[in-house]
């Protein structure tokens, strides 16, 4: 079955600096790569998704790239900002009938004033 | 819309009791997923529904049964509470359009469930 590394465990940057979170999958057949916000105490909340027929994608500060070749899938954010500070998660979905999802063991963000 | 609500929001168990953690959407969504969460080990899959009256198994499902009650509802039935499903399970729907094109999973606010 799919498994989804996720590196790094924690990240901390300055305001303003941009942060890099890297996933890789295992499962070629994966067409569809969604990524987490999740706050303290929070549900998890979509904040971009890519499918395998796309290398790039982009909403305002965030960017999420894919590298089927390698399988391998990054978010990009830039020009952080206090309120981007929580945990983060890569997920993959297997091709199939059923939408299930496997996700990385997540980010821990942490941006610095 | 409330989107996907779940309930209780926290519950303490004794070893050995049993409970259902219910999940209900309003977002006219076919699939329903039950998920717990650990710490440093993200979100695993216990239980979906692809669609009303089908139910099928993930990754962790030893210990646990589900139901899926209706297009809206899928509850999650813990028989004989272990100390090791001490976690937060998370609900979770998303809408299918077509076979294979996978759309976002919404989630719910999750229970924490502790068993002593």
């Amino acid at each position: 079955g799919e498994n989804v590394e996720q590196h790094p465990s924690t990240l901390s940057v300055q305001e303003g600096d941009s942060a890099v979170i890297k996933c890789t999958y295992s499962d070629s057949a994966s067409n569809y790569f969604p990524w987490y916000k999740q706050e303290l105490g929070k549900r998890p909340q979509l904040i971009i998704d890519i499918r395998s027929n796309v290398g790039e994608k982009k909403d305002q500060r965030i960017a999420v790239t894919l590298n089927k070749t390698a399988k391998h899938f990054s978010l990009h954010i830039t020009e952080t900002q206090p309120e981007d500070s929580a945990v983060y998660f890569c997920a993959a979905s297997p091709r199939g009938g059923a939408q299930k999802l496997v996700f990385g063991q997540g980010t821990r963000l942490t941006i610095n004033p | 819309n409330a989107g996907v609500t779940q309930t209780p929001k926290f519950q303490v168990l004794k070893t050995g009791q049993s409970m259902t953690l219910q999940c209900a959407q309003d977002m006219n969504h076919n699939s329903m997923y039950w998920y717990r969460q650990d710490p440093g080990m993200g979100l695993r899959l216990i239980y979906y529904s692809a669609s009303e009256g089908t139910t099928d198994k993930g990754e962790v499902p030893n210990g646990y049964n589900v139901s899926r009650l209706n297009k809206r509802e899928f509850s999650l039935r813990l028989e004989s509470a272990a100390p090791s499903q001490t976690s937060v399970y998370f609900c979770a729907s998303s809408e299918d359009l077509n076979v294979g094109v996978h759309q976002p999973q919404h989630f719910g606010d999750g229970t924490r469930l502790s068993i002593l």
